[in-house]
């Protein structure tokens, strides 16, 4: 099974910022990795897949990159909106299983 | 616009049942792979179950052998039929389309808004 590991648990920036989030994966997931956005009382959104490919919507200021074992989501200049958990995500083909992170919370410094 | 509605948690006693619902419009559920996720309140995500295009399912070791996947095509809906629930499973369920890149890549890109299942005596 592979774990997957978020490194901050809670990271404490301050709007127009930067934010480094990083995981870490047990073994190489290749770049079958995704990251969400999730704010209190609401689903996950998709943010970033394939380890660096944006979702439709999503600002320019949300980037991702690694491969293999290390991912890393950057917000460029954080606003306001952006402070929520996040969460990377993996995919393995067979079996096919998906693991989470456990998440890193993204809060206001 | 692509949507996905939840429906059926509620309050059930350990060991009980119950059927969750997730209707989509806007695609069509069953030309897609269809995941559940759940968390548990204050917790992190948890994959459950997928059921892809061609019918085969498949789920966490957690919930193998209680829960069971499926879909209505005439009615474009998801199930969850959740069997011997126990308190672990108290979560919010999420359906959630599963989408395949050609390149191999799989990801949650729509979700619902998520239904309630609380398992307590």
């Amino acid at each position: 099974e592979i774990v997957m590991t978020q490194s901050p648990a809670t990271l404490s920036v301050s709007p127009g910022e930067r934010a480094t989030l990083s995981c870490r994966a047990s073994q190489s997931v290749s770049s079958n990795l995704a990251w969400y956005q999730q704010k209190p009382g609401q689903a996950p959104r998709l943010l970033i897949y394939g380890a660096s490919t944006r979702a439709t919507g999503i600002p320019a200021r949300f980037s991702g990159s690694g491969s293999g074992t290390e991912f890393t989501l950057t917000i460029s200049s954080l606003q306001s909106e952006d402070f929520a958990v996040y969460y990377c995500q993996q995919y393995n083909n067979w079996p096919p299983t998906y693991t989470f992170g456990q998440g890193t919370k993204l809060e206001i410094k | 616009e692509v949507q996905l509605v939840e429906s059926g948690g509620g309050l059930v006693q350990p060991g009980g049942s119950l059927r969750l619902s997730c209707a989509a419009s806007g695609f069509t559920v069953s030309s897609n792979y269809m995941s559940w996720v759940r968390q548990a309140p204050g917790k992190g995500l948890e994959w459950v179950s997928v059921i892809y295009s061609g019918g085969s399912t498949y789920y966490a070791d957690s919930v193998k052998g209680r829960f069971t996947i499926s879909r209505d095509n005439s009615k474009n809906t998801l199930y969850l039929q959740m069997n011997s629930l126990r308190a672990e499973d108290t979560a919010v369920y999420y359906c959630a389309r599963d989408y395949r890149t050609y390149g191999g890549n799989s990801f949650f890109d729509y979700w619902g808004q998520g239904t309630l299942v609380t398992v307590s005596s």
